[in-house]
This record gives C-alpha cells, structure tokens and sequence, in this order.
C-alpha cells in the first residue's frame, strides 16, 4: 500500500541551529501540505502546495521557516534558526487533487524536539 | 474563521461498549469532514471521509454521520476493542483548508 514517507522520524537539536524535514508524498498526488502539531492540539497547515507551486503559505514563520517542492514530488521543510517553541509533530501530507473533493493521507511524522 | 471543537477532551470505556466521538464547527460553509486515528507519537490514519453532500459515511464498525445546518458530526464505532485506544481527531475542510479539533482520548478496558 503506498504511503506517504517523511524522514527523520526524530530530531534533537539545540537552538539556534538548522534543521530539514523531508517528505515523499503518495506517487501521483499533486498536492501537499506541511502541518506542525503541538502536542495536546491538533494539527495547523504551515504550508500546502500544488505541484511544485505554493497555494497558501499564510501560517508559515517565513523569518525562520522555508519550504520548497521543486520538481514537484519531494519536499524539504527547514527551520533556521530553531527556537525553542518550535518542540513539535511536524507532519507531511499529500493528496491527489485539489482540496474539498480529494481525502488527506499523512506519513508518520517528525518529532522535533528544541533544547 | 473555521472553529473545531471535541467534546470530551478524554473517554474510556470498558471492552465491548459502543463509542460516541462528537466534534462541532462554527462554520457549515463546509467541503468535506475527515476523522483520523493517532496513535500515541505516530501520523494520523484517515478512517472516514464525508463529503458535504453527504450525511453518513460507514467502514467496518465505524460509522460517522455529517449534520451541516446545526455543524455537528458524530463518529459512531461499535462493540469497542482494546486496540480502538487512541485519538480520534476530526478536521474540517473548509475554504480548501483542513481545520483539526483538538481531539478526543479513548481508552478501552479489556
């Protein structure tokens, strides 16, 4: 069954440093989304794209916060510099289409943690 | 702007007792309805979609129900299990963005 990946399943880092969050969406799905989940509260879009294009970015800390799918498959989600407050799920999820008609499938997540 | 809610914020129930999950929104400009499963520190499992034409929507012992004019939907599972334990989060596609509640706890005691 085909699943979306993310890598690495954990990251400790302390604060100030850079990190990089890597996802493989589903083969075929156009769409996908960055969530951050903060522990007890559920997940909050960061950013979602269409093929290799950003649809809606308005949530995402872009003084620290990049995200980039350039061929349109892939996509890597860094943070620089990590802040303490970024402790979180950091989860990646595609889709086939466009939002509203097409279901959401998610990878398992990246426990980031910030010390 | 799109408010999700999960009442109870926590659940347990003995093995063998059917599940009640409720999750309500403010807006019913609604796309669809989507509850997942998460397993303690794992991603979100999808278990149902519904779209907004649509009032139910039935996999296995799991049915979920969608009520747009009063925004409630309910999450129906039957006859409960041990491994049922976990979140169960409903999100809200609205204006093409998923809003997540907060969730709700369940543990079931064989």
């Amino acid at each position: 069954e085909a699943e979306v990946a993310q890598s690495p399943r954990y990251k400790i880092t302390e604060k100030s440093q850079a990190v990089a969050f890597w996802c493989d969406p589903i083969s075929g799905h156009a769409t996908l989304y960055w969530y951050r989940q903060i522990l007890g509260q559920g997940p909050e879009l960061l950013v979602q794209f269409q093929d290799e294009s950003v649809v809606d970015d308005s949530q995402l800390p872009k003084d620290r916060f990049s995200a980039e799918r350039l061929k349109g498959v892939d996509s890597t989600l860094k943070i620089q510099p990590a802040e303490l407050g970024d402790s979180a799920m950091y989860l990646c999820a595609s889709s086939l289409g466009q939002t509203g008609v097409d279901e959401q499938f998610f990878g398992p997540g990246t426990r980031l943690t910030v010390l | 702007k799109q408010e999700v809610t999960q009442i109870p914020a926590a659940l347990s129930v003995p093995e063998g007792e059917n599940l009640v999950l409720n999750c309500s929104f403010t807006d019913s400009a609604i796309y669809n309805l989507q509850w997942f499963r998460q397993d303690p520190g794992k991603g979100l499992t999808s278990l149902l979609l519904i779209q907004s034409s649509q009032r139910e929507q039935t996999s296995g012992r799991l049915n979920a129900s969608l009520d747009k004019s009063s925004g409630r939907s309910t999450l129906y599972i039957a006859a409960s299990q041990p491994g049922d334990s976990a979140t169960y989060l409903c999100a809200v596609d609205s204006w093409g963005k998923l809003q997540f509640g907060a969730g709700t706890q369940v543990v079931v005691t064989p």
